[in-house]
């Protein structure tokens, strides 16, 4: 069975601070994808990122940078000089390579509420 | 800009009445997804079809709900009789299978049932 797990259920950071958010995965499928999305306190899931298993290069894009490490079986998500703008929550979620939905069906993580303070 | 519609936004009912959310995905996507959110199970498939045809559908409580999608502009996901329960937020998605892409999530429907 899939799990993701986020250990970090809130975290408060003053702005301009840097931050990681872990999340930790288990699956048994030698090809998978792994995601991280933000959900502003407006609702919507907003992708940030998918990575498939076969890629353990560490990705930056502008101060988001996303550290995979299939050894620890771990996929953190950095922010690096936080703004008031990133407060929001975070999923961390697994994507299925075998299903009939391709890397579409994925099991979420529970989230980390991320609040930035001015 | 292509986005998932979600209707109704909002939606607030009395336990008992029929409940109907709508989706329409983005042009071209041929896998729509369902998944519910809540505070204590977080994010959960329900129900996904590919090329209009359900594919999976273990993670819906099937006494009273149903998953359709008539065409390929539309999907449905139907409660009936809504319980307090079922109160929770309703995210439909959709993906094409085949290309190097993320999914695309909807707005979200927020049903509350009292």
């Amino acid at each position: 069975a899939q799990k993701v797990t986020q250990a970090q259920t809130e975290i408060s950071v003053v702005e301009k601070e840097d931050v990681t958010l872990d999340c930790v995965y288990e699956t048994r499928d030698t090809t998978y994808y792994l995601f991280w999305y933000k959900q502003p306190p407006s609702g919507e899931l907003v992708f940030l990122i998918r990575r498939n298993s076969f890629d353990e290069q560490n990705e930056i894009s502008g101060r988001y940078s996303w550290n995979f490490q299939k050894s620890t079986s771990s996929f953190n998500f950095t922010i690096t000089a936080s703004q008031v703008v990133d407060s929001a929550v975070y999923f961390c979620a697994l994507g299925d390579a075998y299903s009939g939905a391709g890397s579409y069906q994925l099991t979420f993580g529970k989230g980390t509420k991320l609040s930035v303070i001015p | 800009d292509a986005r998932v519609t979600q209707t109704p936004r909002h939606k607030v009912t009395e336990m008992g009445q029929e409940v109907t959310m709508r989706c329409q995905p983005i042009l071209g996507h041929n896998t729509v997804f369902w998944y519910r959110q809540t505070m204590m199970q977080g994010l959960e498939l329900l129900a996904y079809f590919r090329n209009r045809a359900p594919l999976d559908d273990s993670g819906m409580p099937k006494d009273r709900f149903s998953a359709e999608m008539p065409d390929a502009t539309l999907a449905t996901l139907k409660i009936q009789p809504s319980e307090p329960r079922d109160s929770a937020v309703y995210f439909c998605a959709s993906g094409r299978i085949g290309q190097n892409t993320e999914a695309f999530f909807g707005q979200g429907t927020r049903l509350t049932v009292v």
